[in-house]
């Protein structure tokens, strides 16, 4: 399996829901990336996990909670979100979080805030 | 600050013409870079990267020190390189590496 897979591919939220977003990879990386993209727009950084363990978080609302359950999971658990962080959520992986390693993007989530 | 620069947003070229997508940074240190793509509905993927100096779908890029670029190439342009190309950096932070984006070029391939 070389391929990152994140559910679901669209999700529509109201203001006061909590959801969660799933992010899953079986090539052996042991780090782990959340983006956020705009439309039109190249992708933000938004959390690094290496190992498991959180590494970089790119002062991101609280509303935003990420999750390593595993070295094949992330989640990104969301609640109480704004209009504005309707956009499209990328999860990626590397072989490590170092030395330059190319990152696998997966399809992301559509994330649309009502 | 760690910057990348693509300068033109758009980029349109005829079938068979040499494309050259422009990329500039800015890095205390010695970078990595890399050429991200995404074919229209398709997930972003890794077209390049400068370390290890190959050529994938005919494209290659070069990285220039000097003048801090890392410009890519392709000498005849085919329809299906029609796509968003990105420049990105690998920035370390906190013992982890991050992607610095550029905003990204549309380059279309007309018949």
């Amino acid at each position: 399996d070389t391929e990152v897979t994140q559910t679901p591919k669209h999700l529509v939220m109201g203001m006061t829901n909590k959801k969660s977003l799933k992010c899953e990879q079986h090539m052996g990386h042991r780090a782990m990336y959340w983006y956020k993209q705009k439309a039109k727009k190249p992708p933000e950084l938004m959390f690094v996990y290496s190992y498991e363990k959180l590494s970089i978080n790119e002062s991101v609302p609280s509303r935003f909670s990420p999750e390593c359950p595993n070295s094949s999971l992330l989640n990104l658990h969301l609640h109480a979100l704004q209009p504005e962080d309707s956009a499209l959520y990328l999860c990626a992986s590397s072989l490590k979080a170092s030395e330059g390693q190319p990152q696998h993007f997966g399809d992301g989530t559509r994330l649309s805030i009502l | 600050a760690q910057r990348v620069t693509q300068p033109e947003k758009l980029l349109s070229v005829f079938k068979g013409a040499p494309v050259e997508l422009k990329c500039n940074y800015s890095y205390s240190g010695s970078p990595e870079l890399f050429w991200y793509v995404q074919y229209s509905r398709q997930r972003l993927q890794l077209l390049l990267r400068h370390i290890s100096r190959e050529s994938i779908k005919g494209f290659t890029a070069d990285l220039n020190k000097g003048e801090t670029s890392f410009h890519l190439k392709k000498p005849f342009a085919q329809e299906e390189d029609s796509a968003m190309y990105y420049c990105a950096l690998s920035n370390r932070q906190g013992g982890s590496e991050k992607l610095v984006f550029g905003k990204g070029t549309k380059l279309t391939v007309n018949p």
